[in-house]
């Protein structure tokens, strides 16, 4: 079946780079996504990247996808006690039009 | 513009109560979904529509109910509570050709204890 597993929790201190990390088992997933969710809120889409794709970049924020191993990782470059959330790894199977896949969630703690 | 109103945010109930949650979108989204946050266990989905008139179990529906009268709202009832729905429920919408690019829109939750 479908499962996607993260470890639960990360510290860094604040102008490190962290990285969060992510193994699914659906090898026909589609598109992998990450969630960020702050305290007392709801879930926000952070980016996406499609299977064909190996890494994804945007602003602080660096995607790698290894296909053949089925993980997923974010890197945060420049890490700000604004980070410190619970960040939750996603994927869309390809069976599954309209259902998403969640992992556990890792939460990041930033130290200043 | 309101986005995503859950209410009511905190609940308390005795099992075998029922009672529904409310999701209202004024985003005009085709795609309306209930989710169930548990610690350790990340979000699961309940139930989902398309559209008005279209419901689908999601990966956790017994135990839940759900209808899509209109595109705006999407209740979720829970019949008879028991302890295992102590939870905290998110409605997430979105529309149908963002879907696949993950562009949900979650509301701020709904915090549920079972006694």
């Amino acid at each position: 079946g479908e499962d996607v597993e993260q470890s639960l929790f990360l510290s860094v201190r604040e102008g490190d780079s962290s990285v969060i990390n992510c193994t699914y088992t659906d090898s026909s997933s589609t598109y992998l996504y990450w969630y960020k969710q702050e305290p007392g809120a709801g879930l926000q889409l952070l980016t996406y990247i499609f299977s064909n794709m190996d890494m994804k970049q945007d602003q602080r924020l660096t995607v790698l996808l290894n296909k053949k191993d089925k993980h997923l990782s974010l890197r945060i470059a420049d890490t700000q006690t604004g980070d410190s959330a619970i960040y939750f790894c996603a994927e869309k199977p390809m069976d599954s039009s309209y259902k998403l896949i969640f992992g556990s969630g890792t939460r990041l703690l930033v130290r200043p | 513009n309101a986005g995503v109103t859950q209410t009511p945010k905190f609940q308390v109930l005795k099992t075998g109560q029922s009672m529904t949650l409310q999701c209202a979108q004024d985003m005009n989204h085709e795609y309306m979904s209930w989710y169930r946050q548990d610690p350790g266990m990340g979000l699961r989905l309940i139930h989902y529509s398309v559209g008005a008139g279209i419901t689908d179990q999601g990966e956790v529906p017994n135990g839940y109910n759900v209808s899509r009268s209109t595109t705006e709202d999407f209740p979720l009832r829970l019949l008879s509570a028991a302890p295992s729905q102590t939870s905290v429920y998110f409605c997430a919408t979105g529309g149908l050709a963002g879907f696949a690019t993950g562009e949900l829109f979650f509301g701020e939750g709904s915090r549920l204890t079972v006694l």
